[in-house]
């Protein structure tokens, strides 16, 4: 168990909808990572906080938005959903915000469009 | 984003081989090469990382060989275990800098009895 919690694990929607991710980094860190998984790109990053600012942008699509609270959990909501948005989505997370700190994952949020 | 790119895309093994995954990156100012492990169903874990100063990095059964010249790095899982069978990443980052990892795109690995 890495300590980082993901909610829902599975979540099955309509095109056009919106979804809310959750994550919960493990305790005391302060930077959380998104990351996409698709069979055919592998691991994108999406986007990373770092203790409530937005730190580093990837890949992430216009119809996609996070934020991470006072709490330090983080929400990444993904709206106008396309079939396309189908994947495992991950949250990671880090003591704090260096590239060579060991990031640590949670088990993901399986989304599936239809 | 720049990019690491990683083969075999998937690889099959007798128990006891040595396979071999590798990874080429573009972006000479990387100084940080992990390797992460993932098992169905679970997040991606660190398994061992390497710094450029360094050419091999060995932790129990895993080592890193890493080719500083030609921007290339590669995992050896040594007497492979059915217990190994998993998807394995390489990663790549600037220590210095504000930059996420940046993975390949995995080598599913299957480590048959």
């Amino acid at each position: 168990d890495s300590g980082v919690t993901q909610t829902p694990k599975h979540l099955i929607t309509a095109t056009g909808q919106r979804v809310t991710l959750r994550c919960s980094p493990r305790s005391g860190d302060l930077s959380v990572y998104w990351y996409q998984q698709s069979l055919d790109q592998g691991l994108q990053f999406l986007i990373q906080y770092y203790n409530g600012e937005e730190r580093a942008k990837g890949n992430i699509l216009e119809r996609f938005s996070a934020q991470q609270f006072p709490d330090l959990h983080s929400e990444l909501n993904l709206s106008s959903l396309e079939l396309g948005d189908s994947a495992l989505y991950f949250c990671a997370s880090s003591v704090d915000q260096d590239s060579g700190n060991t990031i640590y994952f949670g088990e993901g949020s399986w989304l599936t469009v239809v | 984003q720049q990019q690491v790119k990683q083969s075999p895309q998937s690889l099959i093994v007798q128990k006891g081989g040595i396979p071999i995954i590798n990874c080429a990156y573009e972006n000479t100012a990387f100084d940080y090469f992990p390797w992460y492990q993932q098992f169905p169903g679970k997040g991606p874990a660190l398994l061992i990382a390497i710094r450029p100063d360094v050419s091999e990095k060995k932790e129990g059964r895993f080592t890193i060989s890493f080719n500083k010249s030609a921007k290339q790095f590669s995992l050896h899982i040594m007497d492979s275990q059915p217990g190994d069978s998993a998807t394995y990443f390489c990663a790549a980052t600037l220590l210095s800098g504000n930059t996420p990892l940046v993975f390949g795109k995995g080598t599913r690995l299957s480590v048959i009895a």
